[in-house]
């Protein structure tokens, strides 16, 4: 059963940059997509991009400038990093398995709040 | 952008059928998949690719596309099928992305 959980700081400074890790477990990381996706609260959920464990990504064109997604094979592992934060990216931020371009999302994490406030 | 378009909610007795749509411009040529989220948890995938049903899911959860709209029916409604639900699709354009519907509030009566 793949299991994947979200870590990094529950608190961001406006302007500054909101870095987050998943680990996955539980099953490799290669050959499937891995994404992000928020959701902030009372509201839905936003696909904020993914990546393939070659490295490849796509992002969502409205967050595009601001977002970079990682992964590391080697520890199981991806990331995500979106710069220039505001109140408006305040949201829960779940990482989650992607089966293909186009495919659904088959397993989540159970999410984490991430707060931007000075 | 494209634009998937959910009642905010609907309502049910127990025992009778939900029926949850998702409007999009030609959303039949595209393949829909649909989540279930419950207060304070991350979304569970119900449907994909229209119609199909992940392992554990239950036979009452059914799904169809055609034309505008994208169909989530829940059979036989249960208490603990109250949630949120969301569409999802892949939207090709020159810079693709999965975009999801507004989601609707499934209430129990």
């Amino acid at each position: 059963q793949v299991q994947l959980q979200e870590s990094g700081p529950g608190l961001v400074k406006p302007s500054e940059t909101l870095s987050l890790t998943c680990s996955v477990s539980g099953g490799s990381i290669s050959s499937y997509y891995w994404s992000w996706i928020r959701q902030p609260p009372g509201k839905g959920l936003e696909w904020i991009g993914y990546i393939y464990d070659n490295g490849r990504t796509t992002y969502n064109p409205s967050l595009k400038s601001r977002v970079t997604i990682s992964v590391d094979t080697s520890k199981n592992q991806f990331s995500l990093r979106l710069s220039s934060v505001t109140a408006a990216d305040t949201a829960v931020y779940y990482c989650a398995r992607t089966r293909g371009i186009g495919a659904e999302t088959d397993y989540w994490g159970q999410g984490t709040l991430v707060t931007v406030s000075s | 952008s494209y634009v998937l378009t959910q009642p905010p909610s609907v309502s049910v007795a127990p025992g009778k059928t939900a029926r949850i749509t998702c409007g999009g411009d030609n959303i039949g040529s595209k393949s829909v998949h649909w989540y279930q989220q419950k207060p304070g948890q991350a979304p569970v995938l119900v449907i994909y690719y229209d119609s199909d049903r992940p392992s554990g899911i239950p036979e009452r959860f059914s799904g169809s596309n055609s034309g505008n709209t994208a169909t989530l029916t829940i059979s036989r409604v249960e208490a603990g099928d109250e949630a949120d639900y969301y569409c999802q699709v892949w939207y090709t354009s020159s810079d693709p992305l999965y975009v999801f519907g507004t989601g609707t509030k499934v209430t129990v009566l």
